[in-house]
């Protein structure tokens, strides 16, 4: 079982919409969640972090979490084609200091 | 101006040459890593340092030979590589638990 998984994609939403992005991970004792976003040819840019069971929103983003089901998904409301980029989910591991452990990331088509 | 600088952007090294990669980050951060990136592929862990002491090495063939002189900057060594190790390097860095910030990149082609 992969350590973090991501529906690879691509999800494709209409401009206006809300997009939903989800991650699930394998061990329990992570500790904290975090969204990159990655255009392509650039390289991963943080938009959000998470580490208490709820939401935390950020503008148009709302990172969920649900350690009990080892789940983590991304809102994006009003979705515009700027949006358009790969979602990586990554994990801080258990007893892996601050190392991240990433998914292979989701895919966003947002058309207009 | 990204916090994080890797030079160069892009590089074109033949199988017998030997290049080195260089990553410099302005944040004040403490730990600095390398990262694989390769199509089709999540980003894999190369090497993490702490306070300029390698804490981890993540199964990196010898081919690849990381150096940190001091918190501020890291280099990768390149020498012998194979056309499978064409990819996107990412050096990143982190002060605590609230993520890592990566730098642009260099795109690595091997011929």
């Amino acid at each position: 079982q992969k350590e973090v998984e991501q529906n690879s994609g691509p999800l494709s939403v209409p401009e206006g919409a809300i997009a939903s992005l989800n991650c699930t991970y394998s061990d329990r004792g992570s500790q904290s969640f975090f969204w990159y976003r990655q255009y392509s040819g650039k390289s991963p840019e943080l938009i959000m972090f998470i580490y208490s069971n709820g939401d935390k929103e950020d503008g148009r983003f709302t990172a969920q979490l649900n350690k009990a089901s080892q789940y983590v998904s991304l809102l994006i409301r009003d979705s515009q084609p700027s949006d358009s980029a790969t979602y990586l989910c990554a994990v801080n591991i258990r007893n892996a200091g601050n190392m991240l452990t990433f998914g292979g990331g989701t895919r966003l088509m947002v058309k207009p | 101006e990204t916090g994080v600088t890797q030079t160069p952007r892009h590089l074109v090294m033949g199988m017998t040459n030997k290049k080195s990669l260089k990553c410099e980050q302005h944040l004040g951060h403490n730990a600095m890593y390398w990262y694989k990136q390769s199509a089709k592929k999540p980003l894999e862990l190369m090497f993490v340092y702490n306070f300029k002491e390698q804490t981890e090495n993540n199964s990196v063939p010898s081919r690849f030979s990381p150096e940190c002189p001091n918190s501020s900057h890291l280099f990768l060594h390149l020498h012998t590589l194979q056309p499978e190790d064409s990819a996107l390097y990412l050096c990143a860095s982190s002060q605590d638990w609230r993520g890592a910030f990566f730098g642009q990149g260099t795109r690595l082609t091997v011929v």
